[in-house]
């Protein structure tokens, strides 16, 4: 069966400090990867999407980045956090191929910048 | 862009009453699914909805695709304690994996 992690679970962080936050699937191959941010419980907000390794499409412009260096390895960035950047990051992945959209999410990290 | 509107925003219920919320869009969707969310988890998938006119089930939940291509419906039956959560739904238009997600119906399930 598949399964999707992401860590950490909490993060606090100063403005202005660099961001790494990771998300890996384990069970399938060449999934459909996505970030989300969600802002006080409502409303997913999709930041960025990839179909491969190496493939990344932005929905939105902001001060994140995303990368995919492996396979089932999604990974967000930011050079500098901004006050604004708080939220809950959630990762999720869907099948590449067949006719399932369904999406799976992770347990999501609640990114706090102070 | 696309949106979806999602009502109503938030129910306050009691133990053993059904429930009923709806998504619309003026874009057509060819695929509905509706998720559940627990306070600090990720939301979990429900139910999926891929025909025009289906009607699925999973337990006491039932979701409905609109004939219209332009609404889902999420009904729960009998409400207990655990309902309790963030409700939403999503579509998904002609082309591509993205999903557009509705604003949530925030349940509270009073015993």
């Amino acid at each position: 069966s598949q399964t999707i992690h992401q860590w950490p679970a909490t993060l606090v962080q100063p403005v202005g400090s660099p961001l790494s936050l990771e998300c890996t699937v384990e069970g399938t191959s060449n999934p459909n990867l996505y970030w989300y941010r969600q802002a006080a419980g409502r409303g997913l907000q999709l930041l960025f999407y990839s179909v491969g390794i190496g493939q990344i499409s932005s929905e939105v412009p902001q001060n994140l980045s995303a990368s995919r260096p492996q396979d089932r390895q999604f990974i967000l960035s930011s050079k500098k956090l901004l006050l604004s950047d708080s939220g809950f990051y959630l990762c999720a992945w869907s099948p590449a191929t067949g006719l399932s959209y369904e999406q799976y999410f992770g347990p999501g990290t609640r990114l706090t910048v102070t | 862009g696309q949106q979806l509107n999602q009502s109503p925003q938030s129910m306050f219920i009691q133990e053993g009453e059904d429930v009923s919320m709806n998504c619309t869009s003026s874009s057509i969707f060819n695929t509905w699914l509706w998720y559940k969310q627990d306070p600090g988890e990720g939301p979990v998938l429900l139910i999926a909805l891929y025909k025009a006119g289906e009607l699925t089930s999973n337990g006491r939940l039932t979701a409905q695709f609109g004939i219209t291509r332009k609404d889902s419906f999420l009904n729960i039956s009998a409400s207990i304690p655990s309902d309790v959560g963030i409700y939403f739904c999503a579509g998904r238009r002609t082309s591509g994996s993205r999903l557009t997600f509705g604003e949530g119906t925030q349940l509270t399930v009073n015993p």
